[in-house]
């Protein structure tokens, strides 16, 4: 079946580091990839995606690159800030059928000032 | 408004008692999902509309729990017999096609 892999948080950085999250993910067609960001007591919201391959979705200062030689769409941001840290959802989405999403387990980011 | 709504924000009930969690989609959306998500955990599917059928309910972890919807509209989830282990938060999102899901802010349900 479809799955997606996060890496293990927390994930703990200083003010101004550089990020990255990694994700890959097993699909058997070809599916569009999302990063989604939850805040401390709020829903999950759409953070970037991209729906083919070489593809880079960019948000905020975020960006993924959607790699489908190695099956990964891994996060990064270049200088990461204290209102940064939440929790980081990779997930994918094939078209047709029942467009069930699969979410990876979340990654969480602590920023420090 | 805009988003999805789901209500109440906040519920704590007594071991044993039904409750019933509600979600407003966005308008136009024909596809509506319930994920459920423990405390520092990932989301956990329950159930997926089209419309007002429910396609895959493979995820609903036992006969307490329940779903239906209105039309194109607002749906509802029913946990019955509540247990502790069913705490959690409750969130749902709408979705047209393939495209990305819209979240609500969940439902925080406490179990004493």
């Amino acid at each position: 079946g479809d799955s997606v892999t996060q890496m293990e948080g927390p994930v703990t950085l200083s003010e101004e580091a550089f990020l990255t999250i990694n994700c890959t993910y097993t699909a058997t067609g070809y599916p569009s990839l999302f990063w989604y960001v939850q805040y401390p007591g709020e829903g999950l919201q759409l953070l970037l995606k991209a729906t083919k391959a070489d593809d880079k979705g960019s948000n905020k200062g975020f960006e993924a690159t959607y790699r489908k030689e190695t099956t990964s769409f891994h996060l990064e941001k270049g200088s990461v800030q204290v209102s940064d840290s939440a929790v980081y959802f990779c997930a994918l989405s094939l078209s047709g059928g029942s467009y069930i999403p699969t979410f990876g387990r979340g990654t969480s980011l602590i920023v420090h000032p | 408004g805009a988003g999805v709504s789901q209500s109440p924000s906040n519920k704590v009930t007594e071991k044993g008692k039904d409750v019933e969690l509600r979600c407003d989609p966005i308008s136009g959306h024909t596809a509506l999902y319930w994920y459920r998500q423990r405390l520092g955990q990932g989301l956990e599917f329950l159930i997926y509309f089209q419309g007002n059928s429910a396609p895959d309910k493979s995820g609903l972890p036992s006969d307490r729990f329940s779903a239906e919807r209105t039309g194109e509209s607002v749906s509802t989830l029913t946990i019955q017999r509540t247990q502790q282990e069913d705490s959690a938060v409750y969130l749902c999102a709408s979705t047209y096609g393939s495209a990305s899901q819209h979240f609500g802010d969940g439902t925080r349900l406490s179990i004493l």
